[in-house]
């Protein structure tokens, strides 16, 4: 059964820190990964990796994918108290299906 | 960018009606919508694969009879929640796809529905 599994599924840090974020996988036939950040109302999209070892990057937050491994992180330096919300990590598999992780529960405090 | 907008955001009915809920691409054709439901503090499960013109594809355990899903053209797929008792209460959200691209899933801003 294909699953995501996310890492810690909560965490609070306080303004400034540095935090890292995983995602382990198991999915038969593996298409890309994504991230994205949901806050009160749907996901927004952050970041799609499909290659392993190729960092993206967009402001404080980067991403990369071990594909050998079977996990990717999500780093978000500097945290500010914008950054709280749950991050969902999926997967997209060959038939375009997405399956969710757990999602981590980020509360940044000031 | 890509707009996904579903419609409405919330509801609150009593038990035994049934409700409608759109979804829209707002500025891409999307053959293929999702249709998923989320818990408090639980992630996104997938219900069923919207495709344009054809029957939708249900998640195992998910009651086609109950989640009526059309998807009339390319741009608006509709989930009703047929007789709906208070267990169908939850966070409904549509996500589209580009018809012919690698680009992600986007998301609507969800539907909130609460049942008396």
């Amino acid at each position: 059964e294909d699953k995501v599994v996310q890492s810690p599924l909560s965490l609070v840090v306080h303004e400034g820190d540095t935090v890292t974020l995983n995602c382990s996988y198991e999915v038969t036939n593996f298409r890309s990964l994504l991230w994205y950040k949901q806050e009160k109302k749907a996901p927004t999209f952050l970041f799609m990796l499909t290659s392993s070892g190729i960092e993206k990057k967009s402001g404080r937050l980067s991403s990369i994918l071990d594909k050998k491994e079977l996990f990717s992180i999500l780093n978000i330096t500097a945290t500010q108290t914008g950054d709280s919300a749950i991050y969902l990590c999926a997967v997209l598999n060959q038939g375009g299906k997405l399956i969710f992780g757990q999602g981590t529960e980020l509360s940044v405090k000031p | 960018g890509a707009v996904v907008s579903q419609h409405p955001s919330w509801v609150i009915c009593k038990s035994g009606t049934s409700v409608k809920i759109e979804c829209r691409s707002l500025d891409f054709q999307a053959t293929t919508m999702f249709w998923y439901r989320q818990f408090p503090k639980q992630s996104l499960m997938l219900m069923a694969t919207s495709n344009e013109g054809s029957k939708a594809t249900y998640e195992q355990g998910v009651e086609k009879d109950k989640f009526l899903i059309n998807h009339a053209s390319l741009t608006l797929s509709t989930l009703t929640v047929t007789s709906a008792h208070p267990e169908d209460s939850s966070f409904y959200i549509c996500s589209a796809r580009r018809t012919v691209s690698n680009q992600p899933q986007h998301f609507g801003d969800g539907t909130r529905l609460s049942i008396l």
